[in-house]
């Protein structure tokens, strides 16, 4: 499992609370990658970081923000939580030199 | 963006049987990766069989296998003797070299029948 772990796995909120997902790997990846998963759609690149501090956008940035202030955790926030962001949210890490991407567990989020 | 198909929502297999789920994508990219995740009940996402496009020989793990046509843009996944525990979505994805981020297709959702 690379040793990812992500917290919460479950959480419901309401519209417009701030909500932060936490993602923690242990075996020192460089690259920290968030997803999400929603019928139809397979999962979708939010954000992604290649290094402390060192973050990019994905497919579906759009009201999410991240930050990565140390290797091993990688925060999702959601600044005002929308029914739409309603999904579950995988964290995963990139195995370097075979390019292989290992996943958490996943948060399943609920927006109310 | 690279674009990731699979066609087939849903397939039902008989315990033992083999079965072969389609994949389809469109880059422009001559070197690249391709995968096979599955996801059982549990939600956790798996790597069963990735594939190299430069390598002409087809991945192999186990029961896995893959047929991997680079002109077609093809990259099937072939489950032999099916058990049970095959259940499960599967997805197929893509990475482009020097990239690192996945594109996946929606998924087939795959049910071994007694």
């Amino acid at each position: 499992d690379a040793g990812i772990t992500q917290s919460p796995r479950h959480k419901v909120t309401e519209t417009g609370t701030p909500v932060t997902l936490r993602c923690h790997q242990t075996e020192n990846h460089r690259y920290m990658y968030w997803y999400r998963q929603d019928p139809g759609h397979g999962l979708r690149l939010i954000h992604y970081s290649y290094g402390v501090k060192d973050t990019d956008k994905g497919e579906v940035s759009d009201g999410y923000s991240v930050s990565r202030s140390k290797t091993e955790d990688f925060l999702l926030t959601l600044e005002s939580a929308t029914s739409s962001q309603t999904s579950v949210y995988f964290c995963a890490t990139l195995l370097a030199g075979v390019n292989e991407q290992f996943f958490g567990p996943g948060t399943r989020l609920t927006v109310l | 963006a690279q674009t990731v198909t699979q066609s087939q929502p849903e397939m039902s297999v008989q315990e033992a049987e083999t079965v072969t789920l389609s994949c389809t994508y469109d880059t422009s990219e001559n070197n690249y990766y391709l995968f096979w995740y599955k996801q059982p009940p549990s939600r956790q996402m798996i790597l069963v069989i990735r594939q190299e496009a430069y390598k002409q020989q087809n991945a192999t793990e186990n029961r896995f296998s893959v047929n991997f046509q680079k002109a077609a843009k093809s990259f099937s996944l072939k489950i032999s003797d099916s058990q049970l525990g095959d259940t499960a979505m599967y997805f197929c994805a893509f990475m482009k070299t020097g990239a690192n981020n996945l594109f996946f297709g929606t998924g087939t959702r795959l049910t071994v029948i007694p």
